[in-house]
């Protein structure tokens, strides 16, 4: 059974630092992979999609990149802001037919 | 704002009642999907409609019951539903029901259901 891994389920850093999120996935063998962003009680917002064929995708303050060969993703936030905290998480489509595998998810709080 | 919408936002039953949840998009997206999301967990996969056809049905009760009218709508048919259904469902939207196309999923708010 194909897997996504994100640990730790939850942590803190001060504003202003840089934050990592890390996605471990069982299978190299992926069609793309999707970092979200969920917010209390709310739907889910998409922030980066990586391709297979892609190694990074930036967006802001935001950096994903992609090893396949390691079955790794990372998400970088850079400068960190109270507004980050959110829980985000990863999902990969192992199969190319868009269902997709979900993380449990990093919760993540940015500390005035 | 999402291009997502959902109806209602909250929505609170009894077991014996029969509701439906919304969901629009305006994309021009020709898959559709709902999900069912616990406290703390991820989301998971419930139904996904294709070109308006039901592609993917992941061995949901029969309680819950999709339609799909037209390229832009989605609906979620609840009956006798059961306490530990209630959670929060959310819709999704993208171009394909394919990652070939690798183009990112979109979702709603959702709708937060209760069951008394």
């Amino acid at each position: 059974k194909q897997e996504v891994t994100q640990i730790p389920a939850a942590l803190s850093v001060p504003e202003g630092e840089n934050l990592v999120l890390n996605c471990s996935f069982t299978d190299s063998a992926i069609y793309n992979l999707q970092w979200f962003r969920q917010d209390p009680g709310k739907g889910l917002t998409s922030l980066l999609l990586i391709q297979s064929s892609q190694r990074e995708q930036t967006s802001g303050r935001l950096n994903a990149s992609l090893d396949k060969s390691s079955g790794r993703s990372t998400l970088y936030i850079a400068a960190s802001q109270p507004g980050d905290s959110a829980t985000y998480l990863c999902a990969v489509d192992f199969y190319g037919n868009n269902r997709l595998a979900f993380g449990k998810g990093n919760q993540v709080v940015v500390i005035p | 704002d999402t291009e997502v919408t959902q109806t209602p936002k909250h929505l609170v039953m009894g077991m014996t009642n029969k509701k439906s949840l919304k969901c629009e998009q305006h994309m021009g997206h020709r898959a559709m999907y709902w999900y069912k999301q616990k406290a703390k967990k991820p989301p998971e996969l419930m139904f996904v409609y294709s070109y308006e056809k039901l592609s993917i049905n992941e061995s949901v009760p029969s309680r819950f019951s999709p339609e799909c009218p037209n390229s832009s709508l989605l609906n979620l048919h609840l009956h006798a539903l059961q306490p530990e259904d209630s959670a929060l469902y959310l819709c999704a939207s993208s171009q394909e029901a394919t990652g070939l196309s690798n183009q990112p999923q979109h979702f709603g708010d959702g709708t937060r259901l209760s069951i008394l």
